[in-house]
């Protein structure tokens, strides 16, 4: 398994501005993900963060409003621009690969709330 | 792409009794499916998984049945205990395809003492 650091762990935020969401792994891995967990949902990828290279962003989610950095193979940011109160959610970081395993595992999330 | 449906969508036993969490995928072609526990205020922690060339696997109290035919794989949980409470999804993927799940909607169970 892997220990999976997320920042901020709680935050709320006004309309309009934008927040960026630390991922730190104790160990390297292959694949880096961002999930989105709307209030009482179930958990929805944004995107595959890629080392070095820009982000793979699933439908429905694009780059200007959720930007993504992975410079190495234990770190990650999700930023969610120009927030609104559809932005409040839990936001999860998940890592695969290498020294981990197969199997995906998640950080503790973060819960943003947007006024 | 995958679909996944999980039921129910809330769950209520009493201690000591038998929890049991059905999920359906639609593509043939997934080949692994993990169960995750959500606790309040956490992330989902895998709690166990089965791969396709398998059809049941057990952990202590927690079981998984794989049906692959009907695309139907079930979470077992005996001798339920308070601590069980928590939101369960179930996942689907083709694992060579990578790792981007696709989870249920996922299941609330309550265990009352």
């Amino acid at each position: 398994s892997a220990v999976i650091s997320q920042k901020p762990s709680r935050d709320i935020c006004q309309r309009g501005t934008s927040l960026t969401i630390q991922c730190q792994v104790d160990s390297q891995v292959t694949m880096m993900f961002w999930y989105r967990q709307q209030p009482g949902q179930s958990l929805t990828l944004i995107a595959t963060a890629n080392q070095g290279s820009e982000a793979t962003y699933e439908s429905g989610f694009v780059i200007d409003k959720f930007p993504i950095s992975r410079p190495n193979l234990t770190f990650s940011t999700l930023t969610v621009s120009n927030m609104s109160p559809e932005d409040s959610s839990i936001y999860l970081c998940s890592v695969a690969g290498s020294s981990v395993g197969e199997e995906l595992f998640f950080g503790e999330g973060s819960r943003l709330t947007v006024l | 792409g995958e679909n996944v449906e999980q039921h129910p969508s809330t769950l209520s036993v009493q201690e000591g009794d038998s929890a049991v969490i059905k999920c359906t995928y639609s593509d043939s072609a997934s080949n692994y499916f993990p169960w995750y526990k959500q606790e309040l205020g956490k992330g989902p922690q895998l709690i166990i998984d089965i791969r396709s060339n398998v059809g049941e696997k057990k952990d202590q109290r927690i079981a998984v049945t794989l049906n692959k035919t009907a695309k139907h794989f079930s979470l077992h949980i005996t001798e339920t205990q308070p601590e069980d409470s928590a939101v369960y999804f179930c996942a689907a993927i083709l694992k060579a395809a990578g790792n981007k799940l696709t989870f249920g909607g996922g299941t609330r169970v309550l265990v009352k003492p």
